[in-house]
């Protein structure tokens, strides 16, 4: 069964501050990778759909990089604001998952302190 | 009004009893998945839908059966419902190109077995 990883599980950071999380995921028959935000007591929403090796992209103060060669994605979000706090997913696909959809890590719980 | 709406939001119920968690969407989207969502674990496929015809299982499949009953409508039964079933269920859509495509999730169901 194909594995996601995110790291850290948790990050608390104060209003201001930069950070970013990593996601980690198979790179056998890669096909896409998307970054979702989830708020408490909301549905998860998507940030960000890659495909491409080398891939950046850019919403706001929140930006994604991903390298499918070793199998991993950055999200960082620079200047943290209160309202960026929430659980960030990502999610792999890969050609001719048994699942044949995307499998999802954990998730990295942000909270940001104003 | 919500493009993917789940019912009902929260259900407490027994075990041994017949649960049906229902979704409609209005996006027009194909594709329709239901996930389970339990603390510390990430989003788990339970079965998917790519049109009204198509139905598979996901990762945790044991248990439960769905319904596309039109391409707008995706139900989620548990025939004789169990403790460790008790978790978030969150419906979503895709449109066709559903590896590359954002999931557009529902606000999620709630559901407790006791």
């Amino acid at each position: 069964i194909l594995n996601v990883e995110q790291s850290p599980q948790s990050l608390h950071v104060q209003e201001g501050d930069s950070t970013n999380f990593t996601c980690s995921f198979p790179s056998s028959n890669f096909y896409a990778l998307h970054w979702y935000r989830w708020e408490t007591a909301k549905s998860p929403e998507a940030l960000f759909v890659m495909t491409l090796n080398g891939d950046e992209k850019k919403k706001g103060r929140i930006s994604a990089t991903l390298n499918t060669k070793e199998g991993y994605s950055y999200l960082y979000i620079k200047g943290s604001q209160p309202e960026d706090s929430a659980t960030y997913l990502c999610a792999s696909y890969h050609y001719g998952g048994s699942q044949g959809n995307l499998i999802f890590g954990k998730g990295t719980k942000l909270s940001v302190k104003p | 009004d919500a493009d993917v709406t789940q019912t009902p939001r929260n259900r407490i119920t027994k075990t041994g009893k017949r649960i049906m968690l229902e979704c409609s969407q209005t996006k027009g989207h194909d594709r329709m998945y239901w996930y389970r969502q339990d603390p510390g674990l990430g989003l788990r496929l339970i079965y998917y839908s790519f049109d009204v015809k198509d139905i598979n299982k996901g990762e945790i499949s044991d248990g439960y059966s769905v319904s596309r009953q039109a391409q707008a409508k995706f139900s989620l039964s548990l025939e004789s419902a169990i403790p460790n079933q008790t978790a978030l269920y969150f419906c979503a859509t895709s449109d066709f190109h559903g590896s590359t495509g954002e999931l557009f999730f529902g606000e999620g169901s709630r559901l407790t077995v006791l």
